[in-house]
């Protein structure tokens, strides 16, 4: 069964640095999400992307947020400068649309 | 406010047993879907249950929805070691595919 995949599965970063969070979801969907949750907490919405534009975001997803489709496959989430606040797993989901998403595993994000 | 809160946060049955999970919300909603998470995973989707349907049931899972309480609740029968991990309740609004989701019930079951 197709998947969606994140690399790298754990990264670690210093504050004020930027990451790079990467997804590939299932080929046929059209409908990409950046969700996080930090550790022991609900899982939160961040970011929808549809038609090679953000389509919601929610208050969290602020101007050191940013996603990008750079190719047909690949679906990333960049934050700018880092703060120890985002440690989180961060979770890339996809759809094709009025179906139920398919989460990857996650990238659980460190900033010290 | 919340939309989707979970209750209770934990729960702890023995192998066998029923575990039953409730899950409010407070807006209208177009549907409802619970989530599963084994410890430090992504989500595995259940089951959906759309805001004119009351019951669903998919193998040992069953779903009520009462839209007029805006409350549902996830059973699953005759539990196993195998089912531990966290449910999530997530709601989509009217309007769009975005989940909104819920606090979580962690459930362990004893072998």
């Amino acid at each position: 069964e197709p998947e969606v995949t994140q690399t790298p599965s754990h990264q670690v970063t210093q504050m004020g640095q930027e990451v790079i969070l990467r997804c590939v979801p299932i080929s046929n969907h059209l409908y990409f999400y950046w969700y996080r949750q930090i550790l022991g907490q609900k899982v939160e919405f961040l970011v929808s992307f549809y038609n090679n534009e953000i389509s919601e975001k929610s208050e969290i997803f602020d101007d050191q947020f940013s996603v990008e489709r750079p190719d047909g496959s690949n679906f990333t989430l960049k934050i700018r400068s880092t703060k120890l606040e985002d440690s989180a797993m961060y979770f890339c989901a996809s759809t094709r649309g009025n179906s139920p998403l398919h989460f990857g595993n996650g990238t659980r994000l460190t900033v010290t | 406010s919340q939309q989707g809160e979970e209750d209770p946060q934990a729960l702890s049955i023995q192998e066998g047993e029923n575990a039953t999970m409730n899950c409010s919300y407070k807006t209208s909603i177009n549907n409802l879907q619970w989530y599963r998470q084994n410890s430090g995973r992504g989500l595995v989707h259940l089951i959906l249950i759309r805001s004119n349907e009351r019951e669903k049931h998919s193998g040992r899972l069953r779903v009520t929805l009462d839209t007029s309480k805006k409350s549902s609740s996830l059973l699953i029968t005759a539990s196993r070691a195998a089912d531990t991990a966290s449910y999530f309740c997530a709601t989509v609004l009217n309007a769009g595919n975005m989940l909104t989701f819920g606090g979580g019930t962690r459930l362990m079951v004893k072998p």
